[in-house]
């Protein structure tokens, strides 16, 4: 079965400081790969998508992802993170057996001035 | 684009009682998915619609939740009797092609006392 492993329940960086989120996932052949934000009361917002091609990803707010087969990996990156960044960041896969999503357990972002 | 409506946003509820929610997907949008956000166990997904047909409803966790797609553009997720337990955010979210993007409401935060 698909599962998605985020790593880090809690992550704090300094504003305008680089930010890698990480996401390795289980699966049996290429996978649809997501990346949502979530922020406090709200829902789910799309960042970017892996379905296939250039394994480097850009999204939305300046962010990008880079899928790696040979890890398993899709992390999250952003080269200056913004207080406005703050928030719960959930990796999801393509269930192969459907189409719905896997979630990750989220990891939560904390920028400090 | 109004995006995917779930109503209501917050519900307050004693044990035993029976609990509606209510999601109207994005226009022209042909699956409907319905998942669950608690701190213990994350998202999961309880069912999911294509045209108005549940596909999968595996992640239902019991007979007490039922839900219903009677039109394209109305969804409802019915709880009854509710349970301490079922508190959580309850999230809709709908896509064009199951393996396209998914977008999600706003979600239902719902307390049962």
């Amino acid at each position: 079965a698909q599962s998605v492993t985020q790593p880090d329940i809690h992550i704090t960086v300094s504003e305008g400081a680089s930010l890698e989120l990480r996401c390795n996932y289980s699966y049996g052949a290429t996978p649809y790969l997501f990346w949502y934000v979530q922020s406090p009361g709200q829902g789910l917002q799309l960042l970017l998508k892996y379905f296939s091609g250039d394994t480097l990803v850009q999204g939305i707010k300046g962010f990008e992802a880079e899928f790696k087969r040979s890890q398993s990996s899709f992390n999250l990156r952003k080269p200056s993170v913004h207080w406005s960044d703050a928030a719960e960041y959930f990796c999801a896969v393509g269930r192969n057996s459907g189409y719905a999503l896997n979630f990750g357990k989220g990891t939560s972002l904390l920028v400090t001035p | 684009d109004a995006g995917v409506i779930q109503s209501p946003r917050h519900e307050v509820t004693e044990m035993g009682q029976e609990v509606t929610l209510r999601c109207k997907p994005i226009s022209g949008h042909d699956y409907l998915f319905w998942y669950r956000q608690t701190m213990m166990r994350g998202l999961e997904l309880l069912i999911y619609f294509n045209n108005n047909v549940p596909i999968d409803d595996s992640g239902m966790p019991e007979d007490r939740f039922s839900a219903k797609m009677p039109n394209a553009s109305f969804s409802t997720l019915k709880i009854q009797p509710s349970e301490p337990r079922d508190s959580a955010v309850y999230f809709c979210a709908s896509s064009f092609g199951g393996k396209n993007i998914q977008y999600f409401g706003a979600g239902t935060r719902l307390s049962v006392l």
